[in-house]
């Protein structure tokens, strides 16, 4: 069974102060990794997408990357409108489930 | 381009009723899907459709349906309501196939009491 697990769940930031989201995933035949960010009472919002490992992807302030086991989304200096709750999103080869989601980790940047 | 709409936004229904939502996916895009979204499950995949075909399946009762009309939209049923099924659906488009990003709508909360 495919599985994507985030850690860690919440972490509260001071403004400026840079860190790391981790995406563990165990999902067969991987065919995309997908990060989203999801704003309280609203969809979620496409960030980026990794298809192999050794892929980056940068956007603004955040930056994500991806191995055979972990995907990381970098915040960089980041600012209180970053705050949010980041999901992380496998496919898998066979496709017939969609995309396989963590509970997502939960950021605050505070001022 | 306008994004993902999903109507109505919030919906409040008894047990024992069905509910139908809908989805109007982005202009040009072909493939429809569904989630479920909840605090203890997070987010979770029911059904997409393509081309008027439901093309792959998540792993929720037969309660719940769905169907695409031949201008992509896409409607989702849900019968005999559980206090369960309390959730925000989601629906998701993409141009052809779940590779391609998804793109999410606001969703539909939808009490069940």
């Amino acid at each position: 069974e495919d599985q994507v697990t985030q850690s860690p769940e919440a972490l509260r930031l001071q403004e400026g102060e840079s860190s790391s989201l981790n995406c563990s995933y165990t999902v067969s035949g991987l065919r995309g990794l997908f990060w989203y960010r999801q704003d309280p009472g609203k969809g979620p919002e496409f960030l980026f997408t990794l298809y192999s490992a050794g892929e980056e992807k940068e956007k603004e302030r955040l930056k994500a990357t991806l191995t055979k086991k972990e995907s990381f989304l970098h915040i960089t200096a980041p600012k209180p409108e970053d705050s949010a709750t980041y999901l992380c999103a496998g496919l898998s080869g066979g496709g017939a489930d969609g995309l396989t989601f963590g509970k997502g980790t939960h950021l605050i940047i505070q001022p | 381009k306008a994004g993902v709409t999903q109507t109505p936004r919030y919906l409040i229904k008894t047990r024992g009723q069905q509910v139908t939502l809908s989805c109007s996916p982005i202009s040009g895009h072909r493939s429809v899907s569904w989630y479920q979204q909840t605090p203890g499950q997070g987010l979770q995949f029911l059904f997409e459709y393509f081309s008027e075909t439901q093309r792959n399946k998540g792993n929720f009762p037969g309660r719940f349906s769905g169907r695409q009309f031949s201008n992509s939209r896409s409607e989702m049923n849900v019968s005999t309501l559980e206090l369960g099924d309390s959730a925000l659906y989601l629906c998701a488009s993409s141009p052809d196939t779940p590779e391609e990003t998804q793109y999410f709508g606001p969703g539909t909360r939808l009490l069940v009491l």
